[in-house]
């Protein structure tokens, strides 16, 4: 079957521009999960949605970064006012449901670069 | 704060050989120690994962050595193959709350021929 999917694979962008980056988690997958992971470093923890709403946004870095997930499904990653920072793989992932023990899946990422 | 520490950096076994991955972690509330396997260009797969009532698990070529007394976990890999030549994550989660893992720095695996 699908695995978890990722738009656009990569995306290169200006300082200050407005980003947004898609994820299509495996289809009756209730929990979702954004991470991003820099280069030479494990995944970090961005947020994660229970079904439509954000049930722990605690990894978000500061107010530019934002997430919705409107029906449940598909998720979208938005990041306004870009920075260098901001250059990373932002990955998704998603579980049957979330608990522990649950196993996540992820996607292969979306590699942003901010110049 | 680096509440999950994995050694070492990078790895390189020969074919045959056992490659081996440790972990420790500092938060006693950590109860659940997946690992992960990320090819480059892909996402991160999950590969074993360990529940501490346990102290080992394994599952084929793959082992999971659990030390609570001492917060640390080890990956072994018996009869390393290059296939298994990746870069190899351990992570921890937190019981209630909704498994959101906190990822090593990762271990590069070379397999050599």
């Amino acid at each position: 079957g699908a695995g978890v999917s990722q738009t656009p694979s990569n995306k290169v962008t200006e300082k200050g521009k407005y980003v947004e980056l898609r994820c299509d988690p495996i289809s009756g997958h209730t929990a979702l999960y954004w991470y991003r992971q820099s280069l030479g470093q494990g995944p970090e923890f961005l947020i994660y949605f229970q079904g439509t709403g954000a049930a722990d946004d605690s990894g978000l870095p500061n107010d530019r970064f934002f997430a919705v997930r409107p029906e449940g499904s598909v998720s979208t990653l938005k990041i306004q006012r870009t920075e260098r920072g901001d250059s990373a793989v932002y990955l998704c992932a998603s579980s049957l449901r979330a608990g522990v023990g649950e196993t996540q899946y992820f996607g292969p990422g979306t590699r942003l670069l901010v110049l | 704060q680096q509440q999950v520490k994995q050694s070492p950096q990078s790895l390189i076994v020969q074919k045959g050989g056992i490659s081996i991955i440790n972990c420790a972690y500092e938060n006693t509330a950590f109860d659940y120690f997946p690992w992960y396997q990320q090819f480059p260009g892909k996402g991160p797969a999950l590969l074993i994962a360990i529940r501490p009532d346990v102290s080992e698990k394994k599952e084929g070529r793959f082992t999971i050595s659990f030390n609570k007394s001492a917060k640390q976990f080890s990956l072994h890999i018996m009869d390393s193959q290059p296939g298994d030549s990746a870069t190899y994550f351990c992570a921890a989660s937190i019981a209630g709350t909704a498994s959101k893992l906190t990822f090593g720095t990762g271990t590069r695996l070379q397999v050599t021929l």
